[in-house]
């Protein structure tokens, strides 16, 4: 069975600092996605960012990284500089294929605050 | 471009009553469809998920059922609710297939009491 598991439940820390919230997971498929969406206060899930198993480069998006690991099994997120607006919790999601449609295993998320 | 909503966006509901709950896309044909929970404090669970019209994939057998009487149209239901039904309901879309991203809906908060 796929698993994901985001270890880390909260982090607080205070504007302008880094921060690396951490995505561990579990399948034995050899074709899968991972994703990261963000849950602001408002509850609506934001999508961030899709990586595809094949496809280990890192990626940077503005203040936003990500660290794909395949020897880890690891999907790391790290917010540069972070700011309050960056407050939310963050899930990290695995696919897995189904009948033709694909289901997201999420982790438990891990709610980022921000401190000014 | 593809829009998402679901309504109500809180609903406040007896033990034992009924649901409904109903989400649409707009933008888009022959999408798939998703129902997830997420229960307060807790990551999220995939309920149903619908490849077309009269199709549906149950994930956790429950006290919840899922319709989906229009191509674009995503209905969650229950004839008696539950303490345990109350949670966030989030709908969810993506492009027919299995590599394609999902994008979520505003969410139902449903409270049972």
């Amino acid at each position: 069975a796929q698993k994901v598991t985001q270890a880390q439940t909260e982090i607080s820390v205070v504007e302008k600092e880094d921060v690396t919230l951490d995505c561990v997971y579990e399948t034995r498929d050899t074709t899968y996605y991972l994703f990261w969406y963000k849950q602001p206060p408002s509850g609506e899930l934001v999508f961030l960012i899709r990586r595809n198993s094949f496809d280990e480069q890192n990626e940077i998006s503005g203040r936003y990284s990500w660290n794909f690991q395949k020897s880890t099994s690891s999907f790391n997120f790290t917010i540069t500089a972070s700011q309050v607006v960056d407050s939310a919790v963050y899930f990290c999601a695995l696919s897995e294929a189904g009948q033709g449609a694909q289901k997201l295993v999420f982790g438990q998320g891990t709610r980022l605050t921000i401190n000014p | 471009s593809q829009t998402i909503h679901q309504w109500p966006a809180t609903l406040v509901q007896p033990v034992g009553s009924p649901l409904s709950l109903e989400c649409t896309v707009e933008g888009t044909s022959n999408p798939n469809l998703y129902w997830y929970r997420q229960a307060a404090g807790r990551g999220l669970q995939l309920l149903f998920y619908s490849v077309g019209i009269g199709q549906i994939s149950s994930e956790v057998p429950q006290n919840l059922s899922a319709s989906r009487p229009q191509d674009r149209q995503f209905i969650l239901s229950s004839k008696k609710l539950l303490l345990s039904d109350s949670g966030f309901y989030l709908c969810a879309w993506s492009v027919s297939g299995i590599r394609y991203t999902q994008y979520f809906g505003p969410g139902t908060r449903l409270t049972v009491l």
